[in-house]
C-alpha cells in the first residue's frame, strides 16, 4: 500500500512563528507533490504545488527532497488566519498510465495570539 | 466561475434508503473523483473517473455507484445506505496528471448522515 505520511499535530505556535511541516511519502516514482490547506466543515484548497528546485510564496516556502522522499512546507511570521488543516498530496502511476493523487491525514496547524 | 459544485450539501437518510450525489464542474476537466473523508481517516478515494462514460474503482468503493454520462458531471449513487457510510463526502476535479502539475479542485461537500 502506497502511504503518505504526516504528523497529525496539532502545532500550536505563536503569532510571528515560523513553524514547519514534513510529509514522507513511500513511492519513489511519485511525480507530482502538493500542499492543501483545509478550514475546519471546509473542502481542501490548493495551497501550492511542490516543485523540484522549490517554490515560495509570500510566506511559504515548499521544498521536496526525492533522495530521502519526503516534501515540506515553511510558514513563516505565522498569523492567526494560518490556523487550518495542512494536507499533503503526491501522485504517482499506479499502473497502465493511470494517474491517483494520495492525501496525507493532515497536519493542524493552530496559532495562538 | 462556479467551479466544482456539489448538491446537496446535507442530506439525513434513513438506513436502507438510497440517493444520489451530484457533482458538476465547468472547467472542462477531464478527471473528476469522489472522495469521503472521516474523522482521524484523511481523504479517501471512492471513485474515480478519466473521462466521459470511464469509471473506476478507488481505494473504498463498497457500497457506492458512479456514472458520467456527461464529462461535466460525476454522480455518486448509495443503493442501500448504512450507517457506516455517513461521512462528508468530497467532488473533486482534474486536468490529467500526466501533462504534469495538475492539482485537484474540490467541490465545497455534502455532509450524509445515516440513521
Amino acid at each position: 500500500r502506497k502511504e503518505v505520511e504526516q504528523d497529525p499535530g496539532p502545532f500550536n505556535v505563536p503569532e510571528g512563528a515560523t513553524v514547519a511541516f514534513n510529509c514522507t511519502y513511500s513511492n519513489s516514482a511519485s511525480q507530482s507533490f502538493f500542499w492543501y490547506r483545509q478550514d475546519c466543515r471546509k473542502e481542501p484548497k490548493l495551497l501550492m504545488s511542490v516543485y523540484s528546485s522549490g517554490n515560495e510564496d509570500g510566506r511559504f516556502t515548499a521544498q521536496l527532497n526525492r533522495a530521502s522522499q519526503y516534501i515540506s512546507l515553511l510558514i513563516r511570521d505565522s498569523k492567526l488566519s494560518d490556523s487550518a488543516t495542512y494536507l499533503c498530496a503526491v501522485t504517482e502511476d499506479s499502473g497502465a498510465g493511470s494517474y491517483q493523487l494520495t492525501f496525507g491525514k493532515g497536519t493542524k496547524l493552530s496559532v495562538i495570539p | 466561475n462556479a467551479g466544482v459544485t456539489q448538491t446537496p450539501k446535507f442530506r439525513v437518510l434513513k438506513t436502507g434508503q438510497s440517493m444520489t450525489l451530484l457533482c458538476a464542474q465547468d472547467m472542462n476537466h477531464e478527471y473528476m473523483y469522489w472522495y469521503r473523508q472521516d474523522p482521524g481517516m484523511g481523504l479517501r478515494l471512492i471513485h474515480y473517473s478519466v473521462g466521459e462514460g470511464t469509471t473506476a474503482k478507488g481505494e473504498v468503493p463498497d457500497g457506492y455507484n458512479v456514472s458520467r454520462l456527461k464529462k461535466q458531471n460525476f454522480l455518486l449513487g448509495l443503493e442501500s445506505a448504512a450507517p457506516s457510510q455517513t461521512s462528508v463526502y468530497f467532488c473533486a476535479s482534474s486536468y490529467p496528471p500526466r501533462t504534469g502539475n495538475q492539482p485537484q479542485h474540490f467541490g465545497d461537500g455534502t455532509r450524509l448522515s445515516i440513521l
